[in-house]
């Protein structure tokens, strides 16, 4: 199974900064990655696909990068709506998530 | 817009089967997307359960496999999950999704909670 480990665990930040959130895949997954965004009591969301396309009508904030086994997403500016889990997932051998990255307000 | 919604029984006894249907609305089941199931617990995160595909492959992952069987029904426009000598390790949110091919899971149910207890 290829374990999925983000970093940090929580993301403390303030309106307006810039977020980076790190994926790492304990071997290469090629770019069959994926950043998905949970608010409570809501189903995960799906932000970007293949490394580094957004999904549809996602702001132009979010970004991913990366590859092999590194993994960035990075909200350039964030807003009151961005604070939330953020989850990487791989879908090269099978399916398995990271353990999210709570992404709060400083 | 594709919609999904989970629909079952929310509470299942120790050893007996966990069965959860996924209705879709807003876009034919036939149109060139697989369907999956995911479940999360506060405890192990996000899981990946099972796919399937329209030509009927599916894919489980391997910690359940023995366990689940995914079904599709095209008629209806569903999908199915059952997860048989369930525990209370199974007790989680489970959720449907559509995903692209090759690709991540682009939509999702809104979940439902499953509870297994006697």
């Amino acid at each position: 199974e290829i374990v999925m480990t983000q970093s940090p665990a929580t993301l403390s930040v303030s309106p307006g900064e810039r977020a980076t959130l790190s994926c790492r895949a304990s071997q290469s997954v090629s770019n069959s990655l994926a950043w998905y965004q949970q608010k409570p009591g809501q189903a995960p969301r799906l932000l970007i696909y293949d490394v580094f396309t957004r999904a549809t009508g996602l702001p132009a904030r979010f970004s991913g990068s990366g590859s092999g086994t590194e993994f960035t997403l990075t909200i350039s500016s964030l807003q009151s709506e961005d604070f939330a889990l953020y989850y990487c997932q791989q879908y090269n051998t099978w399916q398995t998530f990271g353990q999210g990255t709570k992404v709060e307000i400083k | 817009q594709v919609q999904l919604q989970e629909s079952g029984p929310r509470m299942v006894k120790p050893s007996e089967t966990l069965s959860l249907t996924c209705t879709v609305s807003g876009s034919s089941i036939k149109i060139g997307y697989y369907w999956g199931w995911i479940r999360q617990t506060p405890e192990t995160g996000l899981e990946w359960i099972a796919n399937i595909f329209l030509g009927g492959s599916s894919y489980y992952n391997p910690s359940l496999k023995s366990r689940v069987t995914i079904s599709i029904d095209t008629s209806k426009n569903q999908f199915s999950l059952k997860l048989n000598s369930v525990t209370a390790a199974d007790t989680a949110i489970y959720y449907c999704a559509r995903g692209r091919q090759a690709s991540a899971y682009d939509s999702w149910g809104q979940g439902t909670l499953v509870t297994v207890s006697s």
